[in-house]
This record gives C-alpha cells, sequence and structure tokens, in this order.
C-alpha cells in the first residue's frame, strides 16, 4: 500500500544533541512538507520540497535542515540550533489535484 | 500571505445533532483550495473534505459537508448526525498554488476542538 513513513514515533533528545526525523515516501509524490504542531496548536510549515535537491525555507525554519537527494526521502534535522524544539513533528507530501497524505508524526522531546 | 482563522478553540455536541464549525480566509489568489482534517489524539491527520475556489457547489463526504461562501471568504464545515467518534480536533487549511503546479503548500488554521456528549 501507498503512504508516508515518519520514524522513530518517539525521540528524546538531548540538550546540544541533533537529530534526524526520517520521512519517506512510496506514492510518487513531487512535493513534499515538515509541519511543526505544539500542543493544542496548529501546523506551522518548517520546510517544503516541490521537486529532487531542491527545498524551501517555510515559516518556521531555523534551527531545523532538511534534504531531498530522492524524491522518496524528506529527512529534517533538528539541530541544536533549535531552542524549543519539543513537539509534533509530521510530514507530508502533496501529489495531484488534492492529494496530501501526512505521515503518522513523531513526537520529539527534549531530556 | 494567506491565512486561516478558527475562532472556536473549543466545540460541545450532543450525540446525534449537527454541529458547525468556522473557518474564514484570507487570500490575494483567484485560484485555492480549502481542507478540513480531523486530527484525534493519536495524532494523524485524516482528509475530510476539499472545495476549490472555483466549485460551484459546496462539497458533501458522506455526514461532512462544507459550507463555501465565497464573498464572506468563509468554508465551515458542517457536521451531521455526530457520533462519539467525532470528538477531536479539527483543523480547517488552504492551499496556494505555486508556480501553476497543483500541491502548493498547506497553511493551517488554530484547530477546533470538538466534543461529542452521549
Amino acid at each position: 500500500d501507498g503512504g508516508i513513513t515518519q520514524s522513530p514515533k518517539y525521540l528524546f533528545r538531548k540538550e546540544g544533541q541533533n537529530v534526524t526525523l526520517s520521512c519517506e515516501q512510496n506514492l510518487n509524490h513531487d512535493a513534499m512538507y515538515w509541519y511543526r504542531q505544539d500542543p493544542g496548536q496548529g501546523l506551522r510549515l518548517i520546510y517544503y520540497s516541490q521537486i529532487v535537491n531542491d527545498f524551501q525555507k517555510g515559516d518556521i525554519a531555523e534551527g531545523y535542515s532538511v534534504s531531498r537527494e530522492k524524491k522518496e526521502s524528506f529527512p529534517l534535522t533538528v539541530t541544536s540550533a533549535q531552542k524549543n524544539p519539543t513537539a509534533f513533528y509530521l510530514c507530508c507530501s502533496g501529489g495531484a489535484n488534492y492529494g496530501y497524505t501526512f505521515g503518522s508524526g513523531t513526537r520529539l522531546t527534549v531530556v | 500571505a494567506q491565512k486561516i482563522t478558527q475562532t472556536q478553540p473549543g466545540m460541545f455536541v450532543q450525540e446525534k445533532e449537527a454541529v458547525t464549525l468556522d473557518c474564514t480566509y484570507d487570500t490575494s489568489d483567484p485560484s485555492y483550495g480549502l481542507f478540513w482534517y480531523k486530527q484525534p489524539s493519536s495524532g494523524e491527520m485524516i482528509f475530510l473534505i476539499y472545495q476549490g475556489s472555483y466549485d460551484q457547489q459546496n462539497a458533501t463526504e458522506g455526514r461532512y459537508s462544507l459550507n463555501f461562501q465565497k464573498a464572506r471568504k468563509s468554508a465551515n464545515l458542517v457536521i451531521s448526525a455526530s457520533q462519539l467518534g467525532d470528538s477531536a480536533m479539527y483543523f480547517c487549511a488552504m492551499r496556494e498554488y505555486a508556480g501553476g503546479t497543483s500541491y502548493g503548500k498547506l497553511t493551517f488554521g488554530q484547530g477546533t476542538i470538538l466534543t461529542v456528549h452521549p
């Protein structure tokens, strides 16, 4: 079945550590997106990519980095520069018409 | 810049009754798409309904309908015959069109928590 796989489901980060969240899709979608969700809040766009080897900053890109070396993969790195990384992270891909598909999310906690 | 506003942080409804969740939007683009998603406590995002800016009729999907009032820039979600399983967070979102592609980024509202009482 086609879909998006995010891993891990839960991630714990120590202060000053970089961590990478994985997002893989087999839907053949060109566009992929990373959103951050804080408790009781809406989703805010971190980075997005509409084609391989190209990506753009979203509304809250500071402290994050991404790569898009393959169409299927769009990993997000939360760097030590992100001072408040505890949040729920959702990966999304977009296809034709209104076909957006979301992953099941990664809950990142700073310990 | 696009903006989505959901003014109801929380809504309560009795089981089997209808409920309307409000959404207003702001954009200068003539072409846009409006979405509603349901997010249960598990965190997954479940697509409910879509309305294109040029669609003449209001979208419907089973118990969900979208009350699209273009002049007022509102896209309210109506859930008929509420069920206990409808209790969740609901998000309104708008898609911009980027360079003629059909998959521009989504901008989300703050969400409305719906609680269905038995």
